[in-house]
């Protein structure tokens, strides 16, 4: 497609469940990105991939996060026994290229409760 | 440790004139540097992008300035209209790891 899809647009979960996050990125996009947004304007990046390659994943918080880009699915985020800090707005960008702009998604805005 | 920042968090500007929004950043080792958009509810919007082996990039109403030896780049919007009111982050990188954004600059353009 595109544009970047993020699914769902809301999830809300009790402390201690598992949230999933899905992103389509734009067809013949090579890299995808994952950024957490908690403060109202602070972007912390996550994790990148090359295709299903992982990139670069120094933002990743390891014990809990994990995430893939399987060839011919939507890539995923996946948050293990969330906590309320978890609480965010999670948005995924896609480039072309590796000096190519990032595209983004509208982002899936998760509930810890 | 913010690598990117933007020292101002608003901006007012009437209608019709210049918007000049600022980015400063730490690492020498960045060699692209981008602006976006953002409305609420809403993802980012790519508006312009530079690369460092330029000074400037111009795209309609929208230049980027980059000066290196400062570590500076800034935004102009000429002339500002009411629809360019939005939050306004900078992002700056190392050819294909991650970006580094700013904290945003919130834009309000008075009709």
């Amino acid at each position: 497609g595109e544009e970047v899809a993020q699914t769902p647009k809301h999830l809300v979960r009790g402390e201690g469940q598992k949230a999933k996050l899905y992103c389509a990125p734009i067809k013949g996009h090579s890299y995808v990105f994952w950024y957490q947004q908690v403060l109202k304007n602070e972007f912390k990046f996550l994790i990148s991939f090359q295709n299903e390659n992982v990139f670069d994943e120094t933002g990743m918080p390891k014990e809990r996060f994990s995430a893939k880009c399987l060839p011919n699915s939507p890539c995923s985020l996946e948050i293990q026994a969330t906590k309320l800090e978890d609480s965010a707005v999670y948005f995924c960008a896609s480039s072309q290229h590796r000096q190519k702009p990032l595209h983004f998604g509208n982002g899936t805005r998760l509930t810890v409760t | 440790d913010q690598q990117v920042k933007q020292n101002s968090p608003s901006l007012s500007v009437q209608e019709g004139r210049i918007s000049i929004l600022n980015c400063d950043y730490t690492n020498s080792m960045f060699d692209y540097f981008l602006w976006y958009k953002k409305y609420p509810a809403e993802g980012p919007t790519f508006l312009i992008s530079i690369s460092s082996i330029k000074d400037k990039n111009e795209d309609g109403r929208f230049t980027v300035f980059l000066n290196k030896s400062a570590k500076h780049l800034s935004l102009h919007i000429v002339p500002s209209q009411p629809g360019d009111s939005a939050v306004y982050f900078c992002a700056a990188g190392n050819t294909g790891n991650q970006f580094y954004f700013g904290t945003g600059t919130s834009l309000t353009v008075i009709p």
